[in-house]
């Protein structure tokens, strides 16, 4: 079946600019995650949704950066006037309840780049 | 508090021979730990996962992992490298259950193979 999917695969903005990526889990998965990966580094998280609702945001980094999940499905990360710092492949994840053992299955990422 | 270090940025190995790549964790509870793979372009894929049952976990692709708690390691090995092999490495541990689901990865190694 499809695996997690992520639009846009690469997105260039300008410092100052919003922006939104948007993820597509597996079908059915109710737990949905949303890591940030800078050069060189493992993946960071920054925010868990169970259903709809952000079960745990500790990881987003200060007020500029929300995310929703309207419908339980597809999850858009929003990002307000963006920074160069903000430059990272964000990486969606989605399981299937989000129980802790679960695996948790990765897209291929939206590369960002703030100039 | 839960983390993992993985002690090299990047290992050489020749085609054939055997591959090791080294992580220690901390963690205050029995902890689950996984090993992802993530080649260029590509989704993070998880090549195996340690959840307190036998301390030699089998993953796909030949790779094996042994939890060792009085080393606090993880190390991920294989006997035989192959090109296809080649990719960034994570070792990541996970809170424990009845905690949120999200990941805390090691900053990875990258595995490079040569013919």
């Amino acid at each position: 079946g499809a695996g997690v999917s992520q639009t846009p695969s690469n997105k260039v903005t300008e410092k100052g600019k919003y922006v939104e990526l948007r993820c597509d889990p597996i079908s059915g998965h109710t737990a949905l995650y949303w890591y940030r990966q800078s050069l060189g580094q493992g993946p960071e998280f920054l925010i868990y949704f169970q259903g709809t609702g952000a079960a745990d945001d500790s990881g987003l980094p200060n007020d500029r950066f929300f995310a929703v999940r309207p419908e339980g499905s597809v999850s858009t990360l929003k990002i307000q006037r963006t920074e160069r710092g903000d430059s990272a492949v964000y990486l969606c994840a989605s399981s299937r309840t989000g129980v802790n053992q679960e695996t948790q299955y990765f897209g291929p990422g939206t590369r960002l780049l703030v100039l | 508090a839960q983390s993992v270090t993985q002690l090299d940025s990047h290992v050489s190995v020749s085609e054939g021979t055997p591959v090791l790549l080294r992580c220690n964790y901390s963690s205050s509870y029995s902890p689950s730990l996984f090993w992802y793979v993530q080649h260029p372009n590509k989704g993070l894929q998880l090549l195996l996962k340690y959840t307190s049952a036998a301390t030699l976990v089998k993953g796909i692709n030949g790779f094996e992992a042994e939890f060792k708690k009085s080393e606090t390691s993880f190390h991920l090995t294989k006997p035989s490298a192959h090109m296809s092999d080649a990719a960034e490495y994570f070792c990541v541990v996970r809170p424990p259950p009845g905690s949120q689901g999200n990941l805390i990865f090691g900053k990875g190694t990258k595995l490079s193979v040569k013919p």
